[in-house]
């Protein structure tokens, strides 16, 4: 079975700040791995994925991830954060054997909130 | 991008009876439809996978009598909510995979979510 630790239910930060939110993973088969943003009464939107290419995943709005086996680890970057980027993130996992009972099913972590102030 | 609609975004009854949530792939077809359950600041709940023409698969405590799933066509996955209890009050959100590209790396769109207020 799989499982995602996201560290830090609140992350606040100022406009113009770096953006950092961690996401831990557990897997006993090689993972693909998620983010996902959601804003107030809207659907969850993928900011980007790993699928095992590049371990450096570039994805919209200016985020990036760094999938680290050996840390077991996803983390979320933004180089500069934007108002516009406050809402929650979602870290999930995704188990990439086929077959069994979890094949293809997302796991998500518990969230984090974003805040950015002026 | 993909859209994904539930209908209705919110609704309110009263305990005892049924309610009937929607998800529709307005501009996809999905094989595939996945039913999670939020409950205020917690994460995502897996309930149960729908998939077109067969029964759905639902995840270890979720009872299948309770929360019944019907996914008749290629863009529309239905849940219903059985006889209703305060207990089963919470944010029932519906997610879809494009049969195009059904594999697990692939995106899931997701709906904007229905909230449920059992009384």
């Amino acid at each position: 079975a799989q499982s995602v630790t996201q560290l830090g239910s609140h992350v606040s930060v100022s406009e113009g700040a770096l953006v950092l939110l961690r996401c831990n993973y557990s897997s006993s088969v090689p993972p693909y791995l998620f983010w996902y943003v959601q804003y107030p009464n809207q659907g969850l939107q993928l900011l980007l994925k790993y699928t095992s290419a590049a371990t450096l995943v570039k994805g919209i709005n200016g985020f990036e991830a760094e999938f680290k086996k050996s840390e077991t680890s996803f983390h979320l970057t933004k180089p500069s954060a934007h108002m516009s980027d406050a809402a929650e993130y979602f870290c999930a996992v995704s188990v990439r054997i086929g077959g069994g009972t979890s094949y293809g099913k997302l796991t998500f972590g518990q969230g984090t909130i974003l805040t950015v102030h002026p | 991008g993909a859209v994904v609609s539930q209908h209705p975004s919110w609704v309110i009854c009263k305990s005892g009876t049924s309610v009937k949530i929607e998800c529709r792939s307005l501009d996809f077809q999905a094989t595939t439809m996945f039913w999670y359950r939020q409950f205020p600041k917690q994460s995502l709940m897996l309930m149960a996978t729908s998939n077109e023409g067969s029964k759905a698969t639902y995840e270890q405590g979720v009872e299948k009598d309770k929360f019944l799933i019907n996914h008749a066509s290629l863009t529309l996955s239905t849940l219903t909510v059985t006889s209703a209890h305060p207990e089963d009050s919470s944010f029932y959100i519906c997610s879809a995979r494009d049969r195009l590209f059904p594999a697990p790396y692939n995106e899931q769109f997701f709906g904007p979510g229905t909230r449920l207020t059992v009384l």
